[in-house]
């Protein structure tokens, strides 16, 4: 089955501790990227990605960092979570840019303490 | 940057009446702009998208309508039904650009 995958699915944690976001796509897309939603703001970009090696900031990308290094694999890392990143985190991949149908995960929930 | 604003945030309709839905951005180079649909506890869903050089587009139940003069999309759900109910997100974007999307409308469909 096409999907997007992420883990965990839910995630509470403690400010300052170190957390990793998995995200894997068995679709072969090139193009991934990370969203927050929050109550009121939409969806917000954080990092995309348009190939392996290849990735940039979008519109929210302070205290996240990302890495490409397999296509299938685009983990979200947070370095020193602070309690402003408590939301809900979505993945998204498509065949070839922003121009083409984003699939999206089914979204990891976190919460900072 | 592009910015995209979509109204109401919330609408709530009777089961069989017609819901439109709002969006306006601000990049005249924008060329693209999909539609997506997210149920409870799930990922959002494109449901249709239209490009710039098409005016309108159809799907079933589902319109887009997009007026590049006056930079604005509006979503057109016709024959409404309880399964209608979720929250849609509009979305712009130019070439390679990141989409952009739309704060979205909570839609109630009351049966």
């Amino acid at each position: 089955e096409a999907q997007v995958t992420q883990n965990p699915r839910y995630l509470i944690t403690v400010t300052g501790k170190k957390l990793t976001v998995t995200c894997s796509q068995n679709m072969n897309h090139e193009y991934m990227s990370w969203y927050r939603q929050d109550p009121g703001l939409g969806l917000r970009q954080i990092y995309y990605s348009m190939n392996v090696e290849v990735t940039d900031k979008g519109d929210v990308p302070e205290g996240y960092k990302v890495s490409r290094k397999e296509k299938r694999n685009f983990p979200l890392i947070l370095e020193s979570p602070s309690p402003n990143q408590t939301s809900l985190y979505f993945c998204a991949s498509s065949f070839s840019g922003a121009l083409r149908e984003q699939f999206f995960g089914p979204g990891t929930r976190l919460t900072v303490l | 940057g592009e910015n995209v604003e979509q109204h109401p945030s919330t609408l709530s309709v009777q089961e069989g009446d017609s819901a439109v839905i709002k969006c306006t951005y601000s990049d005249s180079a924008s060329n693209y702009f999909p539609w997506y649909k997210q149920e409870l506890g799930k990922g959002p869903q494109l449901i249709i998208d239209i490009r710039s050089n098409v005016g309108e587009k159809k799907d079933q139940r589902i319109a887009v309508t997009l007026n590049k003069t006056a930079k604005h999309f509006s979503l057109h759900i016709t024959e409404t039904q309880p399964e209608d109910s979720a929250v849609y997100f509009c979305a712009a974007s130019r070439g390679n650009t990141p989409l952009v999307f739309g704060k979205g409308t909570r839609l109630s469909v009351i049966a």
